[in-house]
Order: C-alpha cells, then structure tokens, then sequence
C-alpha cells in the first residue's frame, strides 16, 4: 500500500540554524500539506501546496518558513533560523485529487537547543 | 469559524470495556468533513475514518463504530471490547468543502489507556 515517507524521523539542531525536512508524498497525489505538533499538544496545519504553488498558510508559517517542491516526488519545508519554539513533530500530508482523506506520513521529531 | 472540541482530555478503562470518546465541532459551511485519526505511542497518525455532512448513517467497522449527528453537532467514536492496543492518543478532526484547501481542523486529542 502506498503511504508517505518522512526523512529524517529525528533532527537536532542548535537555535539560529536551517533546517529542511523532507516528504515523499504518495506517488499519483496532488495536494500536499505540513503540520505540526509540539509535544502533548494538538496537531495544527501550517501550509498547504497544490499545482507549485502555496494555496493556504497558518499564521504559524511566517517568514522563515519555505516549502518546495524541487522534483517530481519530493516536498520540503525549510526553517531558515530555528527557535526553540520550533520543537516539536513536524507531519507531511498528501491528498489526490479526487479524494477528501489525507493520509499523513511517520513525522519528523525536531529538537531545537 | 471553525472549532473542534474534545472535552475528555484523558480516559482510562479496563480491557473488554466499552469506551466513547466524544467530538463536537462548530463549521458554518453546509459541506464538510469529519474524520477520526489514532496517534499510538510511537506517533505516527493513522487514518480511521472519514464521513460527510451529508451522510449520516452511522458505522461500524469491527469493534470500532461512529456516530454521526448533525442536530447536535457531535461525531462520536465508540470502542467496543477495549483492548490494549487501542491505547493510543484519538483525534477528531474537521475540514470544509469551501476552503481553498481543505485544510484539517484538529481536536486537542482524547488519551486512552486501557489496562489489561
């Protein structure tokens, strides 16, 4: 069964540097989306993608947040300059386009220090 | 706006027990989205199920069933026979047909912990 890949499951960083994560979204899907969670807390969107371009973002994703989708299989979301605020789990989501279910990938742990 | 409530923070129950974990949501759109997700302890989320505004049949799915309704704004999800693998965190989540996006509204999450 096809299902979205997160790489890498945990990134430490210290405060002030960039940080990309990256998603494989499942292969034939056209809508793609970030979330994040910090610890204990619930999952809220940041940013959705569709057609190469940013269709909808969270006052979360501010300026130093960037998403990318730089080939045919891959989605990035780059943190230029991390906080500490910036710890928590950061999910990739990918949607077809005919369907209303988005299925979500393992996540990545970040851990800002 | 839209809303999702879970007002259980946190269930404990013994194996083979019934649970019901409740959702309210608040949305102004006439078409929209509600789905269950499960987070286990090892954090992914999971898809469990998705239904309409539109239909209001209830499922059932193995031990698993929801019930949707519209006149009290409630999507409730039942376990029944618990077992402990069912321990896991269960998120109530909402979407609406007229956003640009489809962009999931999540709830603060219901903890189960079911002892054996």
């Amino acid at each position: 069964e096809p299902e979205v890949t997160q790489t890498p499951s945990h990134q430490v960083t210290q405060m002030g540097q960039e940080v990309i994560l990256r998603c494989v979204p499942i292969s034939n899907h056209l809508y793609f989306y970030w979330y994040r969670q910090i610890l204990g807390q619930k999952v809220e969107f940041l940013v959705s993608f569709y057609n190469n371009e940013i269709s909808e973002k969270s006052e979360i994703f501010d300026d130093q947040f960037s998403v990318e989708r730089p080939d045919g299989s891959n989605f990035t979301l780059k943190i230029r300059s991390t906080k500490l605020e910036d710890s928590a789990m950061y999910f990739c989501a990918s949607k077809d386009r005919g369907g209303d279910t988005q299925y979500f990938g393992p996540g990545t742990r970040l851990t800002v220090l | 706006a839209q809303k999702v409530t879970q007002a259980q923070t946190e269930i404990s129950v013994v194996e083979k027990e019934d649970v019901t974990l409740d959702c309210v949501y608040e949305t102004r759109d006439t078409t929209y989205y509600l789905f269950w997700y499960k987070q286990p302890p090892s954090g992914e989320l999971v898809f469990l199920i998705r239904r309409n505004s539109f239909d209001e049949q209830n499922e059932i799915s193995g031990r698993y069933s929801w019930n949707f309704q519209k006149s009290t704004s409630s999507f409730n999800f039942t376990i029944t026979a618990s077992q402990v693998v069912d321990s896991a965190v269960y998120f109530c989540a909402l979407s609406e047909d007229g956003g640009a996006t489809n962009k999931l509204i999540f709830g603060t999450g219901t903890l189960l912990a079911v002892q054996p």
